[in-house]
């Protein structure tokens, strides 16, 4: 019944090694968006995309990069990690077509060494 | 982007008993979406209550209900008969009819106490 999956659940990664992120959704959604939250913070919109129409937030650091190659699909590609970039990463779904809500993933928990 | 401030970040309540958490935003658009969701410990956000700025009437889900003052830009999530598995990160949410992003508060922990 899972319907937005984020593999893997943790990911250690070494600093400055690249690392992605993949998210995966069973509803058809239209609409995919990556989070970054950090401990007692509030998520943080890192980009989403529309289709495939990419829409990237402002301050969202050029070492964040996201792909989707199908409907179902999002990656988050980390570039080269730094320790500020440990964080709880969540993917989100929605469907622009029915009003508002947000499917989340159970996130994917990051560490850098 | 909208801002959202949840400036309450943790609160406590009997079990039983009746809390509120409070929720504030600040934008220039008259039609938009509000949320309230829950993050449990190490576990998925799932949706509590979802408010359409249009509709006057505030929204209700079995025991939790919205106090949603448009004019006053201010949206609160009342529990009611407040049980254990209630314990979580609220989180108070924006999002404009017009876009796609939806745009969090920092969060309420809340502490049920047996």
């Amino acid at each position: 019944d899972a319907m937005v999956i984020q593999n893997p659940r943790y990911q250690v990664t070494q600093f400055g090694k690249p690392v992605t992120l993949s998210c995966s959704q069973t509803l058809n959604h239209n609409v995919m968006y990556w989070y970054q939250q950090k401990s007692s913070q509030a998520p943080k919109l890192l980009f989403h995309y529309y289709d495939k129409d990419f829409n990237n937030e402002a301050d969202t650091p050029d070492n964040f990069q996201s792909r989707r190659p199908n409907t179902s699909f999002c990656f988050l590609d980390i570039r080269s990690p730094g320790l500020g970039d440990a964080a709880m990463y969540l993917c989100a779904t929605s469907n622009l077509f029915l009003p508002g809500r947000a499917f989340f993933g159970q996130g994917t928990r990051l560490t850098v060494v | 982007a909208q801002t959202v401030t949840q400036s309450q970040p943790e609160m406590s309540v009997q079990e039983a008993e009746t809390v509120t958490l409070s929720c504030t935003y600040d934008t220039s658009e008259s039609d938009y979406y509000l949320f309230w969701y829950k993050q449990p410990p190490s576990r998925q956000m799932i949706l509590v209550i979802r408010q359409e700025a249009y509709k006057q009437q505030n929204a209700t889900e079995n025991r939790f209900s919205v106090n949603f003052q448009k004019a006053a830009k201010s949206f609160s999530l009342k529990i009611s008969d407040s049980q254990l598995g209630d314990a979580a990160m609220y989180f108070c949410a924006y999002r404009s009819a017009k876009g796609n992003q939806f745009y969090f508060g920092t969060g309420t922990s809340l502490t049920v106490i047996p």
